[in-house]
């Protein structure tokens, strides 16, 4: 039972649709992270938030998704115009600060 | 930039064997290393971290030393079980909370009763 919660946990999008998912974090974690796992089990950093502010973020992150993390609200990461290379699970991680984080169940995004 | 080696994609076993999965990094930093092991349909947890060089961490039957001479994060476990079988991930990270993660690519551990 993990206690990053991730919405919805499945998401079938047609390509050029938007795609949001949301991440309610740990409770008292103050940053959160997002990464992408394809079929092939790699890993990718996309964007990363402490207080609502981003730290770092991918290229393209920057250019195809849009994110945030409000105080009081789920944090949530939309792709702008879905690609069929977008088909991945999305985790979504918490931590606090001697780094121990806690992922998510993820959302598993098909793009059809 | 920082790198995670998991030599081995798949290991196969029977009940009560003994397992090794072989990690190694580089990085620039004195990183933090951890194991992450991910089960079917659910997102990968923490099985083990280490922050310190030289010290070892245990956890549910598996450890692993942080050796800084070799840079490497092997994990071993004495006896496996089926209930074993999952995704294990060797992941550095750094020693700030804001720092992302480098995760190795994985290993498939199949343990058969």
């Amino acid at each position: 039972n993990s206690k990053v919660i991730q919405t919805p946990r499945y998401l079938v999008k047609g390509q050029g649709q938007k795609a949001k998912m949301r991440c309610i974090p740990e409770k008292g974690h103050p940053v959160v992270f997002w990464y992408q796992q394809n079929k092939n089990n790699e890993f990718k950093f996309l964007i990363n938030f402490q207080n609502q502010e981003v730290l770092q973020q991918i290229d393209m992150t920057e250019k195809r998704f849009s994110a945030e993390c409000p105080s009081n609200s789920p944090c949530s990461l939309e792709i702008q115009s879905s690609e069929a290379g977008d088909s991945a699970l999305y985790l979504c991680a918490s931590s606090l600060a001697n780094s121990d984080y806690t992922f998510g169940s993820g959302t598993r995004l098909l793009v059809i | 930039g920082d790198s995670v080696t998991q030599m081995q994609g798949q290991v196969t076993l029977s009940e009560d064997d003994f397992l090794f999965i072989n990690c190694t990094y580089s990085t620039t930093w004195y990183p933090t290393l951890f194991w992450y092991v991910q089960y079917p349909g659910e997102g990968p947890q923490l099985l083990l971290k280490v922050t310190t060089a030289n010290n070892k961490g245990i956890s549910r039957g598996f450890e692993a030393t942080y050796d800084k001479r070799t840079t490497s994060f092997h994990l071993q476990k004495a006896s496996v079980q089926e209930s074993d079988s999952a995704v294990y991930y060797c992941v550095l990270g750094e020693r700030n909370a804001g720092a992302k993660l480098t995760f190795g690519g994985g290993t498939r551990l199949t343990v058969r009763p």
